[in-house]
């Protein structure tokens, strides 16, 4: 139980375009998901809260319209990339809470790596 | 901001031997929680000790917590090649839950040697 899936797992793109990434939780409800940032050979780097049903909550220096995210249903959260740049190019993970536990830990998705060109 | 720092970076021995992998934390924790990531992959939780516990194990892990000293060992026995991945600790903070707020440390690249 508590799987955690996301979609793609890879994408490349061309400098200027928008990337949607996609997260669900495949068996249980989430109303909060986690996305995270991870340079290579670097830790993971929360990027934001995602909320379902509200506005996501944005860590410091990240910018929201840079990385928009949408918490539509209680198993599915999105981040989009918008005018992807290189710089933008990482391995994002994104993670869920069990919302019927007692949510003592977050279960992490598989990851999808962006390279932008 | 990082909460925890690994040590050491980076850390290759031979197939068999023990492995010791530490995280130092900042500040006061609700609990401490080990993962493992293999290149290019998702997070596989290894193991969760609260802040009021000082030991815990499963399987051929052992983990330790002290927070006087605010560090955390994670030792693995008879290291095998398929133990060859990142090693991470993830602390909560006191007054947040692991639903609410985990903070990850710099990692450690375990190499095993056959």
């Amino acid at each position: 139980g508590a799987v955690v899936s996301q979609h793609p797992s890879w994408v490349i793109c061309k400098s200027g375009t928008s990337v949607k990434i996609e997260c669900r939780s495949l068996d249980f409800q989430a109303t909060t998901m986690f996305w995270y940032r991870q340079f290579p050979k670097q830790s993971l780097m929360l990027m934001a809260t995602s909320n379902e049903g509200s506005k996501a909550t944005y860590e410091q220096g990240v910018e929201k319209d840079k990385f928009l995210i949408n918490h539509a249903s209680l198993t599915l959260s999105t981040l989009t990339v918008t005018s992807a740049h290189p710089e933008d190019s990482s391995f994002y993970i994104c993670s869920a809470i069990n919302s019927g536990s007692l949510g003592e830990t977050q279960y992490f998705g598989p990851g999808t790596r962006l390279l932008v060109l | 901001s990082q909460q925890g720092e690994e040590d050491p970076q980076a850390l290759s021995i031979q197939e068999g031997e023990n492995a010791t992998m530490n995280c130092s934390y900042k500040t006061s924790i609700n609990n401490l929680q080990w993962y493992r990531q293999n290149s290019g992959r998702g997070l596989v939780h290894l193991i969760l000790i609260r802040s009021n516990e000082r030991e815990k194990h499963s399987g051929r892990l052992r983990v330790t917590l002290d927070t006087s000293k605010k560090s955390s060992s994670l030792l693995i026995t008879a290291s095998r090649a398929a133990d060859t991945a990142s090693y991470f600790c993830a602390t909560t903070p006191k007054g947040y839950s692991s639903a609410s707020k985990i903070i990850f440390g710099s990692g450690t690249r375990l190499s095993i040697r056959p």
